[in-house]
């Protein structure tokens, strides 16, 4: 039931992108991003609903392609800030918000 | 500020005593979620509810019971704590389906 998250953890010097990928096996409603740090709650970061749009937060963005069921966050030009575990949630249509097991970024200068 | 309060930010039980985990919000929210946080699982969802006296199974019932008694208000009971429950709670609310989640900063049990 929750999506997979992929990769597992990732390791960047400041200024270097990444993708993280989430897909589902089910059908999606909407799909909401977070980051965690550590000993901290989760903190919403964007909500994407169907229709395969993208949306921005910063320097990080977000695309939703609803026919394959899968989301892709970009992080571009990574600050040190940007550090933490990364989560997606996927909605479907019985309401049900499900998280994948989570992205750790380590972002070194 | 909006507000996800968790009554307990660490509980010690025994197997078998019965866990009573409180989640308030301030923000007149309708829907309420638990979830449990595990490393290399993520988060799970246990139970959420999307008005007073309602309540949906999540990925992760078996063990579990809510309770929804005043908007505001979410608890979860553990009718008779294991050592698998050991583990960090997260409560959250939303507005509606399509908005962010609130969480609490979290209660981390340990069963003995």
């Amino acid at each position: 039931q929750q999506p997979v998250q992929s990769p597992q953890a990732v390791i960047l010097r400041e200024g270097e992108d990444a993708v993280i990928n989430c897909s589902s096996s089910k059908a999606l409603y909407s799909v909401h991003w977070y980051r965690q740090k550590h000993g901290e709650a989760p903190v919403f970061l964007m909500i994407l609903l169907k229709g395969g749009e993208q949306k921005g937060h910063d320097k990080i963005s977000a695309s939703f392609n609803e026919k394959k069921q899968q989301s892709s966050l970009y992080l571009t030009a990574s600050q040190l800030s940007y550090s933490g575990t990364y989560f997606c949630g996927t909605e479907r249509a019985d309401y049900k918000l499900s998280f994948g097991a989570g992205t750790t970024v380590t972002v070194r200068a | 500020d909006v507000k996800v309060t968790q009554s307990s930010r660490y509980l010690v039980k025994r197997t078998g005593e019965k866990v009573f985990l409180e989640c308030v919000q301030d923000m007149d929210h309708e829907n309420m979620f638990w979830y449990r946080q595990d490393p290399g699982l993520g988060l799970r969802l246990i139970y959420f509810s999307y008005d007073v006296k309602m309540k949906e199974k999540g990925d992760i019932p078996e063990g579990y019971s809510v309770s929804r008694e005043k908007k505001e208000r979410f608890s979860l009971i553990l009718e008779s704590a294991s050592t698998n429950q050991t583990s960090m709670y997260l409560c959250a609310s939303s507005i509606d389906r399509v908005r962010e989640l609130f969480f609490g900063e979290g209660s981390r049990l340990t069963v003995l």
